[in-house]
């Protein structure tokens, strides 16, 4: 049971915009800067946006992140079939002082 | 540009020790926290340990607390995770990540991995 809480899968056609919840508590999104990352098979995981909305160079706009309270979202617009990967959120938690993924999410583009 | 290369994955027997290293070029590694995060066939993401950017703290997660230690060498520029008393449940491909900053906002470069098998 992740401390972090993902759909475990979303869906959409080639275009078409999704979104990806993350749900944690005031230990660790409602506190702390959210991270995304997509982890494709057999590669290594790529840091998509951090600091809850912002993106690495390199990163496209067609990824964005917002955060509100104890929640935060990822989109992806414009899907591409290369865009069909698991997707993570990440945050510190002050109270475990760990470092927390949620259990990730299966994007398909249909 | 940013290099981080994970060695030392192997077979190892339930109750065995390896050690994992990682080897950093491109950046300051002395400057930046790193952390372990590894993944189990046909699951998710979970983070293993960090380190701060001199050594001082060290953190890690309940599941190896107690017989995985992270360590690193800043002058060899390598990052280190020392496992001892492995279980078949430790299997998994094992990353280092170079930490954003030092306060732990994202891991942003990855190793390509290192698979660490636990069976007999």
């Amino acid at each position: 049971q992740s401390v972090l809480t993902q759909p475990p899968s979303v869906s959409a056609a080639p275009g078409q915009k999704v979104t990806i919840s993350c749900s944690g508590s005031n230990s660790n999104i409602g506190n702390n800067y959210v991270s995304w990352y997509q982890k494709l098979p057999g590669t290594a995981p790529k840091l998509l946006i951090y600091d809850n909305n912002k993106r690495p160079s390199g990163i496209p706009d067609r990824f964005s992140g917002s955060k509100s309270g104890t929640s935060a979202t990822l989109g992806i617009t414009g899907l591409q079939t290369g865009d069909e990967a698991d997707y993570y959120c990440g945050t510190w938690d002050s109270s475990l002082s760990a470092w927390v993924f949620g259990g990730g999410t299966k994007l398909t583009v249909l | 540009q940013v290099q981080l290369v994970e060695s030392g994955g192997g077979v190892v027997q339930p109750g065995g020790s390896l050690r994992l290293s990682c080897a950093a070029s491109g950046f300051t590694f002395s400057r930046f926290g790193m952390h372990w995060v590894r993944q189990a066939p046909g699951k998710g993401l979970e983070w293993v340990a960090l380190v701060w950017y001199d050594g001082s703290h060290k953190h890690n997660a309940d599941s190896v607390k107690g017989r995985f230690t992270i360590s690193r060498d800043n002058f060899q520029n390598t990052l280190y995770l020392q496992m001892n008393s492995l279980r078949v449940e430790d299997t998994a491909v094992y990353y280092c990540a170079k930490d954003l900053t030092n306060t732990w906002h994202a891991l942003d470069y990855w190793g390509q991995g290192t698979l660490v098998t636990v069976s007999s």
